[in-house]
């Protein structure tokens, strides 16, 4: 398996451009989370979905920040606009469901820098 | 609010030391305690997990030591290396909730 997929890579945009970042959990994992990584604040859980379905949004930051999941293979997590302060790693994780054991898998992340 | 903390923030030891990352929580409800190891430029991934009911875990040379009255706890590396040289974060979750607290994270360099 390829594991969690995600893109692009890397992100330049400017200030106030709106940006999409894209992630394709692993087949069969029915539980996606997107996190947010900066050095200032570590690793915050923005978004998580369960069966395709939003069940704690509670992290999302603020409402330029809004994630879809339309199928069970792909999730978006779109900002607009961006602003410099959103610049950080942004991971998508997926598992296998709510049991709490099981493993979140991570992708690479898409590193975002908002000039 | 913080509920997962986690010193130190950097660690430096000699090839074939011992570090010890250590945590701290809050959250009675947490039950389960994984241990993520992340190098630069991926993302994290699961190192070793333990739950409340056992005082340590052992995994090859990653060990956790668990104090459930206390309510901290701490992962140990044996005979570090090199390649072991990475970014650690603790994190804790509730049962049934995949909702993952992470502490903020060690940064450990090995030096040869």
């Amino acid at each position: 398996d390829a594991g969690v997929i995600q893109s692009p890579r890397h992100e330049v945009t400017e200030m106030g451009q709106e940006v999409t970042l894209r992630c394709k959990p692993i087949s069969g994992h029915n539980s996606l989370f997107w996190y947010r990584q900066t050095m200032m604040r570590g690793l915050e859980l923005l978004i998580y979905f369960n069966n395709n379905v939003p069940i704690d949004d509670s992290g999302m930051p603020e409402d330029r920040f809004s994630a879809k999941m339309p199928n069970a293979s792909f999730s978006t997590l779109k900002i607009q606009p961006s602003e410099p302060r959103d610049s950080a790693v942004y991971f998508c994780a997926s598992s296998l469901g709510q049991d709490s054991n099981n493993e979140q898998f991570f992708g690479p992340g898409t590193r975002l820098t908002v000039l | 609010q913080q509920q997962v903390k986690q010193s130190p923030q950097s660690l430096i030891v000699q090839k074939g030391g011992i570090p010890i990352i250590n945590c701290a929580y809050e959250n009675t409800a947490f039950d389960y305690f994984p241990w993520y190891q992340q190098f630069p430029g991926k993302g994290p991934a699961l190192l070793i997990a333990i739950r409340p009911d056992v005082s340590e875990k052992k995994e090859g040379r990653f060990t956790i030591s668990f104090n459930k009255s206390a309510k901290q706890f701490s992962l140990h590396i044996m005979d570090s290396q090199p390649g072991d040289s990475a970014t650690y974060f603790c994190a804790a979750r509730s049962g049934g909730y995949q909702k993952v607290t992470f502490g903020t994270g060690t940064k450990l360099q090995v030096i040869p």
